[in-house]
């Protein structure tokens, strides 16, 4: 089993550019989640998703798009990218609503110049 | 406002015994959890709590107190593969989970 995959592992943009995130698991999860992770920091929820075709707002959902494409994928776009976007992302999945047990994604490593 | 202190970083010996602590004030309490991240990778999930006492697994022990606002990880016979930050996070009463900032551990030889 992969788990969580996502893509890609490391980009670097230009203020303003767009790009688009992805996440899939391979674990049958209805939940599924983005975060991002800064120094000094604990990880922030950005969005999150309870079923394919459903999204809901996290703790820092400003400057950021999701989708649900399906039950396996859930995207996560920047459209206009700006500095304090630099961070890792992870997308993480679970069982069960509200679960604390989250199986996450190796991350995305995004610098904004 | 909604708050989880970890110390930032810990040194310990190998073969030795650590504990890390979590303090937490959050807007009610649904379980703790704690994961652990090694330097590039994804968190993994380790241990959590959801009532007063210590879970023992392996060489992972958590205690949880509740009327403190505390938890511990305690590991045990360290091993240098055990160096990584260890993430403590707390479930609200929305079942969202609140995330600290994470204990560096370093295991020395």
């Amino acid at each position: 089993n992969a788990g969580v995959t996502q893509t890609p592992k490391f980009r670097v943009l230009k203020t303003g550019q767009s790009m688009t995130l992805l996440c899939a698991q391979d674990m049958n999860h209805e939940y599924m989640y983005w975060y991002r992770q800064d120094p000094g920091m604990g990880l922030r929820l950005i969005h999150y998703s309870v079923g394919e075709g459903t999204t809901a707002k996290g703790e820092v959902p400003d400057g950021y798009n999701v989708s649900r494409l399906n039950k396996r994928e859930f995207s996560l776009r920047l459209e206009s990218a700006a500095p304090s976007q630099t961070s890792v992302y992870f997308c993480a999945s679970s069982y069960l609503e509200g679960s604390g047990i989250q199986y996450f994604g190796a991350g995305t490593r995004l610098s904004v110049l | 406002g909604q708050n989880i202190d970890q110390p930032t970083e810990m040194t310990a010996t190998e073969g030795a015994i650590v504990q890390i602590n979590c303090t937490y004030q959050t807007s009610g309490f649904n379980g703790l959890f704690w994961y652990q991240q090694h330097a590039g990778e994804a968190p993994t999930f380790l241990s959590y709590n959801v009532l007063d006492g210590l879970e023992e697994k392996g060489r992972c022990s958590s205690f949880l107190s509740r009327s403190k606002g505390y938890s511990y990880l305690l590991l045990k016979e360290l091993q240098m593969k055990d160096s990584a930050s260890y993430l403590c996070a707390v479930r609200d009463r929305d079942y969202q989970l609140i995330w600290g900032a994470g204990t560096k551990l370093i295991i020395k030889p």
